[in-house]
């Protein structure tokens, strides 16, 4: 079946810092690519949706120069978290679909912890 | 926009019984209903899902159903068995099934 790969599955950061946040497609061709985060015990938020070649639609309330995306090849995209703080720690994580089915493939998700 | 809403949010059952969480949504042209278990820190793993021109579907122990004209879709679980604890969350497709609306997800507790 469909795999995501995401990386790093968690790390932790310095206020200032930058943290970049990887997801593949393993075995198929992510047009679109969708980047959640989500609080402890709290639903997934959704905070852009990236369509190869493109550039990504931000959520309202999201500042798109703190989480830069880029998805660049329909098997790559990246969150960058630019600056981080600590409000900024959370579990972060990808859903990845292809122009050919409308399911949704989840990354194995990154928990971002900012000290 | 969509607005997916997910009820109860706890629930916890006898092992063997059944378990039932509805949800509700707001768009009438979501046209995509999936359901997805997670477990504390891992992904969301879809365990099944319906498509609005099928009002019902099943695999195993698990099915959904879905009344589109009252815009709701329900998750059944039965024989629930410990390892069906988790959270589980119900999403609607939004915009032409491009996105998903997620619900706010339900505890299952199942007590051996």
């Amino acid at each position: 079946g469909a795999v995501v790969s995401q990386h790093p599955s968690w790390v932790i950061c310095k206020s200032g810092t930058s943290v970049k946040i990887e997801c593949r497609s393993l075995d198929f061709q992510a047009t679109t690519m969708f980047w959640y985060r989500q609080f402890p015990k709290q639903s997934l938020m959704l905070m852009a949706t990236s369509n190869e070649g493109s550039k990504a639609t931000y959520e309202q309330g999201v500042e798109k120069d703190k989480f830069l995306i880029n998805h660049a090849s329909l098997t790559l995209s990246t969150l960058t978290v630019t600056s981080a703080h600590p409000e900024d720690s959370s579990f972060y994580i990808c859903s990845a679909k292809s122009a050919t089915n409308y399911g949704y493939t989840f990354g194995s998700g990154t928990r971002l912890t900012v000290v | 926009g969509e607005n997916v809403e997910q009820h109860p949010s706890t629930l916890s059952v006898q092992e063997g019984d059944s378990a039932v969480i509805k949800c509700t949504y707001s768009d009438s042209a979501s046209n995509y209903f999936p359901w997805y278990k997670q477990e504390l820190g891992k992904r969301p793993q879809l365990i099944i899902d319906i498509r609005s021109n099928v009002g019902e579907k099943k695999d195993q122990r698990i099915a959904v159903t879905l009344n589109k004209t009252a815009k709701h879709f329900s998750l059944h679980i039965t024989e629930t068995q410990p390892e069906d604890s988790a959270v589980y969350f119900c999403a609607a497709s939004v915009d032409g099934n491009n996105r998903l609306a997620f619900g706010k997800g339900n505890q299952v507790v199942v007590i051996p």
